[in-house]
């Protein structure tokens, strides 16, 4: 198996643009997730799904952030517009009831 | 607000060496506990996991829960310079939805 697979590695972008970030989870996996990591704040959950319906979006910052997963094997987390502040690294995970959560390699975001 | 402490180090310990590391939820309700690793520039990995009062030994590592007094620990048998990393605690409950702690930078020195 691939693992998670998440793209891109890294954007930078400029304040104000659209940011979308992807995301693949392992097959068979009912539960996905999306973290973001900085040094201050430590790791994140802003969003999971089951079964790809959004559970818990309680962690999302702000109505800039949002997050689809339109089928089993694809999510997105989109920043409209992004901000300085924004810059971390977005980590999508995976896993199945009551297993482990297996992480994707993250995106690393720059926003100037 | 449901919460994961962790000392955020350096810990420092000699090659050889056992490392402990220590965590503390505030979340009585939670049920499950992770203890991941995530090296520099990685994303994190899962070490062990406990779910019930007391010791669980998988090779050099020992985890260590205590509910009563909402404690966890994990200890690092024979410390390698490649244990050298952030290790990361997380606490879960009857979801599948984890609380992670702001995790503890070891450094093992040869």
């Amino acid at each position: 198996d691939a693992g998670v697979i998440q793209s891109p590695r890294h954007e930078v972008t400029e304040m104000g643009q659209e940011v979308t970030l992807r995301c693949k989870p392992i097959s068979g996996h009912d539960y996905l997730f999306w973290y973001r990591q900085t040094m201050m704040r430590g790791l994140e959950l802003l969003i999971y799904f089951n079964n790809n319906v959004p559970i818990d979006d309680s962690g999302m910052p702000e109505d800039r952030f949002s997050a689809k997963m339109p089928n089993a094997s694809f999510s997105t987390l989109k920043i409209q517009p992004s901000e300085p502040r924004d810059s971390a690294v977005y980590f999508c995970a995976s896993s199945r009831p009551g297993d482990e959560q297996f992480f994707g390699p993250g995106t690393r975001l720059t926003v100037l | 607000q449901k919460e994961v402490e962790q000392n955020s180090g350096p810990l420092s310990v000699p090659e050889g060496a056992i490392a402990s590391l220590n965590c503390t939820y505030s979340d009585r309700g939670s049920q499950s506990f992770f203890w991941y690793r995530q090296y520099s520039g990685k994303s994190p990995e899962l070490i062990m996991f406990i779910y019930s009062n007391g010791d669980k030994e998988d090779g050099r590592f020992t985890a260590q829960l205590n509910k009563a007094s909402q404690y966890v620990s994990l200890l690092i048998r024979d410390s390698q310079p490649s244990d050298s990393a952030t290790y990361l605690c997380a606490a879960g409950g009857a979801t599948n939805k984890l609380i992670f702690g702001t995790g503890t930078l070891l450094a093992v020195q040869p």
